[in-house]
């Protein structure tokens, strides 16, 4: 199965900050790589499929890249809605893995 | 507006059985893939199981397979998940996910998906 690892697993930061989760892929997966962002208490959300497409409503701030192994999710500019988990998932094999999330929370 | 609810969640004790469904609305529930993921307390988002449109093809994570069955009614717009020989490890949050397909073409569960729509989720303890 391909593991996906998320780094870092929590992060502080404040409103207005720049920042930037990153996604690990135990082999390649193209760019078959999904980002969802989730609430205390609430279903998770897609922000980001195909590694780097805005999924309709979500705002510009959120942006996506790489390919292959390598993926990062980047906030341009923290809102205080922002302040939740996030996880990375894979959907190039039959088991869609997800990562153990990073925590993002106020500083 | 496009929906899933999902219910069935409670407590049971190991060994035993439950069922879970999900009511979709708002789409051609018939068209699109169908998954449960699962999440247990404090813990990260791990993909249970997923059903073709028509319901004639099915995926198991290893760690249910043989334990649970995935299953749908497209004439009630439902989505469901048998659990049986349940173990305290099964102990989670169980939300249903409607499948997004990017691209045309190829498997009904190809690389090019994700998960658009979840419902809000339901609780299944497994304690003594």
């Amino acid at each position: 199965d391909i593991q996906m690892t998320q780094s870092p697993s929590s992060l502080s930061a404040s409103v207005g900050d720049r920042v930037t989760i990153t996604c690990r892929a135990s082999q390649s997966i193209s760019s078959y790589l999904n980002w969802y962002q989730q609430k205390p208490g609430k279903a998770p959300k897609l922000l980001i499929y195909a590694a780097s497409s805005l999924q309709s409503g979500v705002p510009s701030r959120f942006s996506g890249s790489g390919s292959g192994t390598d993926f990062t999710l980047t906030i341009s500019s923290l809102q205080p809605e922002d302040f939740a988990t996030y996880y990375c998932q894979q959907s190039y094999s039959t088991f869609r893995a997800f990562g153990q999330g990073t925590r993002l929370e106020i500083k | 507006e496009v929906q899933l609810l999902e219910s069935g969640g409670g407590l049971v004790q190991p060994g035993g059985s439950l069922r879970l469904s999900c009511a979709a609305s708002g789409f051609t529930f018939s068209s699109y893939a169908m998954s449960w993921v699962r999440q247990a307390p404090g813990k990260g988002l791990e993909w249970v199981s997923a059903i073709s449109g028509s319901g004639g093809s099915t995926y198991y994570a290893d760690s249910v397979k043989g334990r649970f069955t995935i299953s749908r009614d497209n004439s009630k717009n439902t989505l469901y998940l048998q659990m049986n020989s349940l173990r305290a490890e099964d102990t989670a949050v169980y939300y249903c996910a409607k499948g997004f397909r990017y691209c045309s073409g190829g498997s009904w569960y190809g690389a090019c998906s994700a998960f658009d729509i979840w419902g809000q989720g339901t609780m299944v303890t497994v304690s003594s």
